[in-house]
């Protein structure tokens, strides 16, 4: 069965820290993908990325980056300079191809603090 | 704005009751998928109707069911309502079933069960 894993429940900074949010995954599947999304306190699901896993180069968007690497099953999530508008639960969820639906991890709230 | 739409925003109805909610679709997207966002389970996949026809089941209750209607707006109705249904439940939308492509979330409608 597949499965995400964010070990991070809450994660805690001071603004214009840099914070990496961790994502750990299993799966069987040789093709999958992977998505993180942001949950702002108003509580609405914003994508951010969506990842295949035949592309193991890290992305870059500004200030937010990423790192997939298949060997150790991790899709990381990092936020540079943070602001305080970062603050949100971050979500990270991998594809199931047979039924297309998302599983998600349990999400990690970010609090980035003045 | 992910050009998902979702109503109500809010309901607070009573134990035993019935609810609709209502989800439309991005423009051009012909799949639709629910997902409850509870705080002790996460966001859990419910189900997935494409073009009409259901196409993947999750953790959806016998009390729980849905419809995809012709011009692909969806509904999710709840009967026999009990205090544990109290969540946030999101519609989702994609683009097409042949490969796993993002789906983007409608704002969300929060159910609270009294």
């Amino acid at each position: 069965a597949q499965k995400v894993t964010q070990a991070q429940t809450e994660i805690s900074v001071v603004e214009k820290e840099d914070v990496t949010l961790d994502c750990v995954y299993e799966t069987r599947d040789t093709t999958y993908y992977l998505f993180w999304y942001k949950q702002p306190p108003s509580g609405e699901l914003v994508f951010l990325i969506r990842r295949n896993s035949f592309d193991e180069q890290n992305e870059i968007s500004g200030r937010y980056s990423w790192n997939f690497q298949k060997s150790t099953s991790s899709f990381n999530f990092t936020i540079t300079a943070s602001q305080v508008v970062d603050s949100a639960v971050y979500v990270c969820a991998l594809s199931d191809p047979g039924a297309q639906k998302l599983v998600f991890g349990q999400g990690t709230r970010l609090t980035i603090n003045p | 704005d992910s050009g998902v739409t979702q109503t109500p925003k809010h309901l607070i109805t009573a134990t035993g009751q019935r609810v609709t909610l209502r989800c439309s679709p991005r423009s051009g997207d012909l799949s639709v998928y629910w997902y409850q966002q509870s705080l002790d389970q996460g966001l859990q996949f419910l189900i997935q109707y494409y073009n009409g026809e259901e196409r993947a089941k999750g953790n959806i209750l016998e009390r729980f069911s849905a419809q995809q209607f012709p011009d692909l707006h969806s509904e999710l109705n709840l009967s026999s309502l009990e205090l544990g249904d109290s969540a946030l439940y999101f519609c989702a939308s994609s683009v097409d079933i042949e490969e796993i492509d993002t789906q983007y979330f409608g704002p969300g409608t929060r159910l609270t069960v009294l």
